[in-house]
């Protein structure tokens, strides 16, 4: 089974700072890779598809990168809507799809 | 819209059993796979298993194997998941998720979540 690991967790910063989270899988998942955004009490949203693409509707200030086992999610400047818990996703060793532990967002 | 509705809040016994049901609106049924996915109290999203809604096959996580049963019905647009042999560490928010394929796979969007509380 692939394992997914995320880092840092959790993660301080403040409004207006540029935010990375990174996601490493134990092995090689091309490009297979989503970033969703969980908030407390709400339904996971899908904000990153394909390690790269921005859902529609999803603010720009979010992007991703990477492929192979090294992933990025980043934030380019954190405004307090952002305050949620991110995860990574893959999809290449189906049927697992597997989430990533988790990076909880918080504003300092 | 696309809509998936979960039922309400359950709270069981340690070995009880329990259904959750997540009913589909505004799409076409059994043209998209539907996931189960759970969050433990203080714990990441983890992934249940797929049922795919055309022919009713599924794929559970090895985790779950022998103890979950995902299932559909096509009449009412409603997809069930049935956990049995329920223990304190199930205790969770039970989420289903629509998957799309293409362009590439995803999970949207999800159910409002079932908390499953287990306890004697």
């Amino acid at each position: 089974d692939i394992q997914m690991t995320q880092s840092p967790s959790p993660l301080s910063a403040s409004v207006g700072d540029r935010v990375t989270i990174t996601c490493q899988a134990s092995q090689d998942i091309k490009n297979y890779l989503n970033w969703y955004q969980h908030k407390p009490g709400r339904a996971p949203k899908l904000l990153i598809y394909d390690a790269s693409n921005l859902q529609p509707g999803v603010p720009s200030r979010f992007s991703g990168s990477g492929s192979g086992t090294d992933f990025t999610f980043t934030i380019s400047s954190l405004r307090p809507e952002d305050v949620a818990t991110y995860y990574c996703q893959q999809y290449d060793n189906l049927p697992s799809r597997t989430f990533g532990p988790g990076t909880k967002v918080e504003i300092k | 819209q696309v809509q998936l509705v979960q039922s309400g809040a359950e709270v069981k016994k340690p070995g009880a059993s329990v259904k959750v049901s997540c009913k589909a609106s505004g799409y076409i049924f059994s043209s998209f796979p539907i996931n189960w996915v759970r969050q433990a109290p203080g714990q990441g999203l983890e992934w249940m298993g797929w049922i795919g809604v055309y022919n009713g096959n599924t794929q559970y996580a090895e985790k779950f194997q022998g103890r979950v049963t995902m299932t559909i019905d096509t009449s009412t647009d409603t997809a069930y998941m049935e956990l049995r042999s329920l223990r304190s560490d199930d205790t969770a928010v039970y989420y289903c998720a629509r998957e799309v394929v293409v362009p590439a796979l995803w999970f949207d969007p999800w159910g409002q979540g079932t908390l499953v509380t287990v306890s004697s």
